[in-house]
């Protein structure tokens, strides 16, 4: 239902480019679409989300360099990260982000499989 | 941010055993913490959302308590496919961080 996919190396100082395609949700106004990354031995850190009318969050270690967009008539989201050094290796998870109700928690129901990334040249 | 402690970073435990694992959080959160399961080079599975609800699907040997700054992840009797790597999340404020993990293998 979620299926990320680009680029497995990506260059340093280049920019890594992923797509998340989404399949069997309708991108109502109540999702959520975050990006998170686990890096070679380490945990998941969540990287930003961006919401159906395009607002975003981004984590501040990385704000400067990301992006993220979504295209609803593709049913794709996606994220650039700039200027990539080899600590931005990882692989790469999109998830669906909602809440039970109006002004619940948001929790992550559905996960991509992730893409692996390798910066390197 | 937020930070999220969690503990312990690995366990070893039995097919059998109960087990807790425990998330601090650096401010009151109220309730908005969820848990996940990650199996390596598959997809993160939800397992408890907002602290105690469990996600449809899951077995409910896995339970959920806390509110404010302390919370855990109970499994009342492991099962040999729970011997994976647990991870908790708060949703309170962004950035949405998360617990460094917890390695679950068999004694």
């Amino acid at each position: 239902q979620l299926q990320e996919s680009g680029p497995g190396l990506v260059k340093p100082s280049g920019t890594l480019s992923l797509t998340c395609a989404v399949s069997s949700f309708s991108f109502s106004s109540k999702e959520w679409w975050s990006w998170v990354r686990q890096r070679p031995g380490k945990g998941l850190e969540w990287i930003g989300q961006i919401g159906p009318s395009g607002s975003s969050n981004y984590n501040p270690s990385l704000r400067s360099r990301v992006t993220m967009s979504i295209d609803k008539s593709k049913k794709q989201i996606s994220l650039n990260l700039s200027s990539v050094t080899a600590a931005d290796t990882a692989i790469f998870y999109c998830a669906r982000g909602r809440r039970a109700a109006t002004g619940d928690p948001l929790f992550l129901d559905y996960w991509g499989q992730g893409t692996v990334v390798t910066v390197s040249s | 941010d937020i930070q999220m402690t969690q503990s312990p970073s690995s366990l070893s435990a039995s097919v059998g055993d109960r087990i807790t694992i425990t998330c601090r959080a650096s401010q009151s959160i109220s309730t908005y913490v969820n848990w996940y399961q990650h199996k390596p080079g598959k997809a993160p599975k939800l397992l408890l959302y907002a602290a105690t609800n469990l996600e449809g699907g899951v077995p409910s040997r896995f339970s959920g308590s806390g509110s404010g700054t302390e919370f855990t992840l109970t499994i009342s009797s492991l099962q040999r496919e729970d011997f994976e790597t647990y991870y908790c999340q708060q949703t309170f404020s962004t950035p949405y961080t998360f617990g460094q993990g917890t390695k679950l293998d068999i004694k």
